[in-house]
């Protein structure tokens, strides 16, 4: 019965290569994000979609390509992956996009090292 | 984190309480959430504040000034559970929920 579920929770890959994450969520929201926390735990948002529709793209390369196939689910694809992209990536879901109605739902986070 | 600042670490006593302060530039939020992130798991909610005042839950309430551009997330009748880190959140409407968090502040909570 896991709300906002993530996976891998560990990816450890080589320089270069391309990687998915995948990220569903069952609390039946319409809105669902992308969150990196680095190794200084700041967490900074990606994206954001709201029913399958990007309404947040933060400055982001563009090796990084969420798809949303429904609302219940939002995927982040990276290519060509850089030391710098080593990190904790969270996947959110909230009931829409507006602040006061949308507390954040946190999957468990993907620790991405690359090396 | 841009625009937003917070005490990097706090040490409290168990059963006591601390008041973790944020503060952030005016112009840029609608309201201010807190949450609550032990390490290696997920942030988890804790709190939102729309208007000035103090929302109480239970041992954990949080303050807003908005014209000061202040929060403050008040812990009382501490735990070792407690002992994680706390982050504060900027929303602001129109903006697509988009929030920007505080870099937190780690609490560690001794005998």
């Amino acid at each position: 019965d896991t709300a906002v579920s993530q996976t891998p929770k560990y990816l450890v890959t080589q320089m270069g290569n391309d990687k998915s994450i995948k990220c569903e969520q069952n609390l039946g929201h319409d809105t669902m994000y992308w969150y990196k926390q680095d190794s200084k735990k700041f967490l900074k948002i990606m994206f954001s979609y709201n029913n399958k529709e990007l309404i947040i793209n933060e400055t982001v390369p563009n090796r990084f390509s969420p798809k949303s196939p429904d609302k219940a689910h939002l995927n982040l694809h990276i290519n060509s992956l850089e030391l710098g992209d080593s990190a904790v990536y969270f996947c959110a879901s909230s009931q829409d996009f507006r602040p006061a109605n949308s507390p954040l739902h946190f999957g468990n986070g993907t620790r991405l090292t690359v090396t | 984190g841009q625009n937003i600042d917070q005490p990097t670490e706090m040490t409290a006593t168990e059963g006591a309480i601390v008041q973790i302060n944020c503060t952030y530039q005016t112009s840029g939020f609608n309201g201010l959430f807190w949450y609550q992130q032990h390490a290696g798991e997920a942030p988890t909610f804790l709190s939102y504040n729309v208007l000035d005042g103090l929302e109480e839950k239970g041992r954990f309430s949080s303050f807003l000034s908005r014209s000061k551009g202040y929060s403050y997330l008040l812990l009382k009748e501490l735990q070792m559970k407690d002992s994680a880190s706390y982050l504060c959140a900027g929303g602001k409407s129109g903006g697509g929920n988009k929030l920007t968090f505080g870099t937190g502040t780690q609490l560690k909570v001794e005998l």
